[in-house]
């Protein structure tokens, strides 16, 4: 059965605080993403990972950066957490592929205060 | 760039009722697309996704949905409504192999 799991489902940080959200899939797919999920918005895309090491920003970048050092991992990484990133993130996954879907983690819900 | 559009953001149908949610797209080739459900406080799990093979795509649960590319929509419905029906729907379009954009969702309420 195909995995994505992702740290933390609740988290509470601090303004100015560094936080970092791991994410982890189990079906060696080429591609990762991170998103952002805010009533009435939708999902709005951070970044997203194409192979190790490779990064694209998304349509919301500022604020955050990402890392993938091994294929199975993504991180995102807020550089200094403020209050406007209190948010539900979700980590998603998906093969090379054209048409094929995107396998979702369950999603952290941060609160920065 | 793509842009998904879900009428109405808030739907509430009787149990038994049918369901309808709509999606428009902005796509001016067909497009890859997908329903995807989200439970509260969870993840999204696909319902159904159309690939070009037949324009009615059966999903998940009784969920159905139909490509009409004259249209450009891609409605999703389900005849009979359950109280586990209850969740927020996503549609989503794709044209590459890395770049989905979704619709700002649609809250599903089952009233017994």
């Amino acid at each position: 059965d195909v995995k994505v799991t992702q740290s933390s489902r609740y988290l509470v940080k601090r303004t100015g605080e560094k936080v970092f959200l791991e994410c982890v899939q189990d079906m060696d797919h080429e591609n990762m993403f991170w998103y952002r999920q805010d009533p009435g918005l939708g999902l709005r895309l951070i970044y997203f990972s194409y192979d190790v090491k490779m990064k694209e920003k998304g349509d919301i970048p500022e604020g955050y950066s990402v890392s993938r050092e091994k294929k199975e991992r993504f991180s995102l990484i807020l550089e200094s957490a403020s209050t406007n990133q209190t948010s539900m993130y979700l980590c998603a996954s998906s093969l090379n592929l054209a048409g094929y879907e995107q396998y979702f983690g369950p999603g952290t819900r941060l609160t920065v205060t | 760039a793509q842009s998904v559009t879900q009428l109405g953001s808030h739907v509430s149908v009787s149990e038994g009722a049918l369901v309808l949610l709509r999606c428009n797209y902005s796509s001016s080739v067909p497009p890859y697309l997908f329903w995807y459900v989200q439970y509260p406080n969870q993840g999204l799990q696909l319902l159904l996704k159309y690939t070009s093979a037949a324009t009615l795509v059966k999903g998940i649960n009784d969920f159905e949905a139909e490509f009409k590319k004259s249209e450009t929509s891609f409605h999703l419905t389900k005849p009979s409504a359950h109280m586990s029906d209850a969740a927020e729907y996503f549609c989503a379009v794709s044209e590459d192999f890395n770049k989905f954009y979704f619709g700002s969702g649609t809250k599903l309420n089952v009233k017994p």
